[in-house]
């Protein structure tokens, strides 16, 4: 089935330990992008990338760290995580960065930071 | 600055009309989204706005007025399944997409 794989789906994590939120697309979508999302706030672009090989920062990036080896896959880092990380992260993707078409989503992965 | 407007919370009957209202403000317009969102889930594609007017797909219609910055979303015939959060999201002139914080859209029988 096409579509877009988020692992894991939730994680328990300890403040100060690294963490890697893996994200793969088969559509061969050239823009990835990694959201963020609290209750009460928009979703808030953390890192994109237009093509493998480039990556860019959202509105909210410090803390985080994405990679675009391959068109496939998105992973997103969180080097030393916080408690204030706690959230909803969900990746998503479209065909290019210039189209106004469907942003498609993964099923979210869940992170706690205690 | 950039800013989405919805408002937090809205409650409907079972096979009535509800209409959801978004006030947009971004730099420069490619188009207004709309997305589903049940409690747990990710976001699914509603409807894209870029023209004015208004665009039906069954039971959900959108409209956009751009000299206004303003959408809305109508929904028909409310289900119980319609319960859900309703984001709203322009596009801005580099093609990214800011999004409101979502309505919360409660279906009593």
């Amino acid at each position: 089935i096409a579509g877009i794989t988020q692992a894991p789906t939730s994680q328990i994590l300890a403040a100060g330990r690294r963490m890697t939120l893996r994200c793969t697309q088969d559509m061969r979508h050239n823009a990835m992008y990694w959201y963020r999302q609290d209750l009460g706030l928009g979703l808030r672009l953390i890192h994109y990338s237009n093509t493998a090989g480039t990556t860019g920062k959202g509105e909210v990036p410090d803390g985080y760290s994405v990679s675009r080896a391959n068109t496939d896959d998105f992973p997103l880092t969180l080097a030393s995580a916080v408690p204030s990380q706690t959230s909803v992260y969900f990746c998503a993707s479209r065909r290019d960065r210039g189209e106004t078409g469907e942003l498609f989503f993964g099923e979210g992965s869940r992170l706690t930071v205690l | 600055g950039q800013n989405i407007d919805q408002p937090t919370e809205m409650t409907a009957t079972e096979g009535a009309i509800v209409q959801i209202n978004c006030t947009y403000q971004t730099s420069g317009f490619n188009g207004l989204f709309w997305y589903q969102q049940h409690a747990g889930e990710a976001p699914t594609f509603l409807s894209y706005n870029v023209l004015d007017g208004l665009e039906e797909k069954g039971r959900f219609s959108s409209f956009l007025s751009r000299s206004k910055g303003y959408s809305y979303l109508l929904l028909k015939e409310l289900q119980m399944k319609d319960s859900a959060s309703y984001l709203c999201a322009g596009m801005d002139s580099n093609y990214q997409l800011i999004w409101g914080a979502g309505t919360k859209l409660i279906i009593k029988p």
